[in-house]
């Protein structure tokens, strides 16, 4: 049982470039979301899908756009990246978006794309 | 809105010791509370968690209380072990928000033998 993959691990772009991450989940988890960790600034979320068929911004969206292809995958893509997006991204599932008591709670991540922007 | 206040790291034990790391929250509603730990290299994985008020949170010898009149979840472990170094992350969820975690900024543990 794979759980989260994200893909790629590791990235170095040129200030402009434009790149997606790709991540898919197989546990049939409904919810997914796109974070990114700084030092010293632990998780901020960037955008999430409650369901397939949807997507919203989460606290950092600006320089980003997301795309949720299927129950399974859920892409973030830097269009024109930025020194500033240079951070670890983390793609996480959880398997409800509503009730504050459901199993919505507990995300599982993936394991982590490092991207560098020069 | 919603906040949590870690406390600052790094912590550096030796082996045996007792952990204790600190974590307050502010939230609307009543929040869920979380901790979450990050092995060197790894995603982030939950460790344990509480949904109200006096719930103990417990796994791998790790605990932590949900104290609603402190606003906080201390997460304690009587005696830590090298396996136990990584960063360590309290989260909470409230009850008015359906999808977002807000997260610590991390303490990062190292257990010396």
């Amino acid at each position: 049982n794979a759980g989260v993959t994200q893909t790629p691990k590791f990235q170095v772009l040129k200030t402009g470039q434009s790149m997606t991450l790709q991540c898919a989940q197989d546990m049939n988890h409904n919810s997914m979301y796109w974070y990114r960790q700084d030092p010293g600034m632990g998780l901020r979320l960037i955008y999430y899908s409650a369901s397939e068929g949807t997507t919203d911004k989460g606290e950092v969206p600006n320089g980003y756009n997301v795309s949720r292809l299927n129950k399974r995958e859920f892409s973030l893509r830097l269009e024109s990246a930025a020194p500033s997006q240079t951070s670890v991204y983390f793609c996480a599932s959880s398997e409800r978006g509503t009730g504050y008591r459901s199993g919505a709670n507990v995300l599982t991540f993936g394991a982590g794309s490092r991207l560098t922007v020069l | 809105g919603d906040s949590v206040t870690q406390m600052e790291g790094p912590v550096t034990l030796s082996e045996e010791a007792f952990l204790t790391i600190n974590c307050t929250y502010t939230a609307t509603g009543y929040p869920s509370l979380f901790w979450y730990v990050q092995y060197p290299g790894e995603g982030l994985q939950l460790l344990l968690k509480a949904t109200k008020a006096d719930d103990k949170g417990s796994n791998k010898g790790f605990e932590a209380t949900y104290r609603k009149e402190t606003t906080s979840f201390h997460l304690e472990k009587g005696s830590v072990q090298v396996s136990d170094s990584a960063v360590y992350f309290c989260a909470l969820r409230s009850g008015g928000s359906n999808y977002k975690l807000t997260f610590g900024k991390g303490t990062l543990l190292t257990v010396n033998p």
